[in-house]
């Protein structure tokens, strides 16, 4: 079964505009990384926040963690052609070797 | 060249074949994971390993089988295809060092199993 769900499921949206993704979870987590996947492509890691951290950053991207709410939020600022792609949130459990994926957000950026 | 390649790219078969999907890395990652991606359900694992000769299941396991016997390679083998297993599949590797870090994925197998 899933553990991370992201919403919204699809994001539309001008370019140099924000785009925020959600996702939230089951069980209580160890990490959460964020994933990028273009069309056709493999999946590529973005940035991983710990359970004991509230806010990262990198670059353009900014990830916030909740732990109480078992959600974290995606935000890429200053949106380009080039961040059209699906996006994954993954969830490390205490414990657990392996990541467990949610379904995604595909977002698409318009020129 | 550095990095984990997957073959081969596409594949179509046809139900009841036995088909091997191959995964190698360069980077001596002690782990490595197979994932199946299906529209709807993200990407899911099937199996997983720590490090040579040491395997495990993962969510969706049925009707593949895995070995490991040296580092850099983590074949995933469908025994007798079925058209339910047709889907893209991507392998990943990470080390075996600290906490839980990020995967590194190949860029899939598509395979199609008519």
């Amino acid at each position: 079964s899933q553990q991370g769900e992201e919403d919204p499921q699809a994001l539309s949206i001008q370019e140099g505009e924000n785009a925020t993704m959600n996702c939230s979870y089951k069980t209580s987590i160890n990490n959460l990384q964020w994933y990028r996947q273009n069309s056709g492509r493999g999946l590529v890691h973005l940035i991983l926040i710990r359970s004991n951290e509230r806010e990262k950053h990198s670059g353009r991207l900014r990830v916030t963690l909740d732990t109480s709410k078992k959600s974290s939020s995606l935000l890429i600022t200053a949106s380009r052609a080039a961040d059209t792609a699906s996006y994954f949130c993954a969830t490390v459990n205490f414990g657990n070797e392996k990541l467990t994926f949610g379904t995604g957000t595909r977002l698409t950026i318009i020129p | 060249d550095a990095g984990i390649t997957q073959s081969p790219r596409y594949k179509i078969t046809e139900t009841g074949r036995q088909v091997t999907l191959m995964c190698h890395q360069t980077w001596s990652h002690s782990y490595m994971f197979w994932y199946r991606q299906d529209l709807g359900h993200g990407l899911r694992l099937i199996y997983y390993s720590a490090a040579a000769d040491i395997t495990d299941k993962g969510e969706v396991p049925d009707g593949y089988v895995v070995s490991r016997s040296k580092t850099e390679n983590f074949p995933l083998t469908l025994e007798s295809a079925t058209r339910s297993q047709t889907s893209v599949y991507f392998c990943a590797s990470r080390d075996g060092m600290g906490i839980t870090g990020e995967l590194f994925f190949g860029e899939g197998s598509r395979l199609t199993v008519l």
